[in-house]
């Protein structure tokens, strides 16, 4: 069973650093794109960007492009997802999906979700 | 990154039909056939119903189609059941021959009445 299980929950002040987790596991990790995805409180999912574990090939999307930092360890099948300076802006819900297919595909597979709470 | 327009809420009574519209432009939905659905039930992770625009994952029920006509995009849900109830996204793929990434609709929260 094709399984993505994500770090729990925190509670970070601004300028502080964070690093989420989504660890892989029922499947080939290195085969799959992993994407990241935003929710803010109230609002739409937001596509923030996707890394290709077999050789870390990473994008972004605009919105999140300096923002943000995509990254993987193969040999845990773990893919990451960080900040340097929050802001009470990143205040959200994220969510890492694995694409059915290729880079752009469709999210057949979610992870439960990390809720980041940015307050001080 | 524009997000995808969608009604910002529908309803419907069980057993009826609804559907709910995704607008985008020519370089997202109109352009690409790689449009989903999403049913998002608050404190869940998303759940994938439609995807590539008509195709419906193994394990959807059939009452949930997709269709598309020019730059909108549109999923409709027959006969309505109160599990129906929850907020649902449209995606798409956008972008150029160099790059490209995925554009959200802003959801739609569906109401069984």
């Amino acid at each position: 069973e094709v399984q993505l299980v994500q770090s729990g929950a925190e509670v970070k002040k601004p300028g502080e650093s964070l690093k989420i987790s989504c660890k892989g596991s029922g499947y080939s990790f290195t085969s799959y794109w992993i994407a990241w995805v935003r929710q803010m409180p109230g609002k739409g999912l937001e596509w923030m960007g996707i890394i290709y574990p077999g050789d870390s090939d990473t994008r972004y999307s605009p919105s999140f492009r300096g923002q943000v930092t995509i990254s993987a360890d193969k040999s845990i099948s773990t893919a990451y997802l960080q900040w340097s300076g929050l802001k009470a802006s990143d205040t959200a819900m994220y969510y890492c999906a694995r694409p059915e297919y290729g880079d752009l595909g469709p999210f057949d597979h979610w992870g439960q979700g990390a809720l980041v709470t940015v307050s001080s | 990154q524009s997000a995808l327009t969608q009604p910002a809420s529908v309803s419907g009574s069980p057993g009826q039909s609804i559907t709910i519209s995704c607008t985008g432009t020519s370089s997202d939905v109109g352009g690409y056939n790689y449009v989903s659905w999403y049913q998002h039930h608050p404190g869940k992770a998303p759940k994938l119903m439609i995807y590539d625009v008509i195709k419906r994952p193994s394990g959807v029920s059939n009452r949930f189609s997709g269709s598309k006509s020019g730059n909108t995009a549109s999923l409709t849900i027959s006969g309505l059941q109160a599990e129906d109830e929850a907020d649902y996204y449209c995606s798409s793929y956008t972008g150029n021959s160099t790059f490209g990434y995925v554009v959200f609709g802003g959801g739609t929260k569906l109401t069984v009445l």
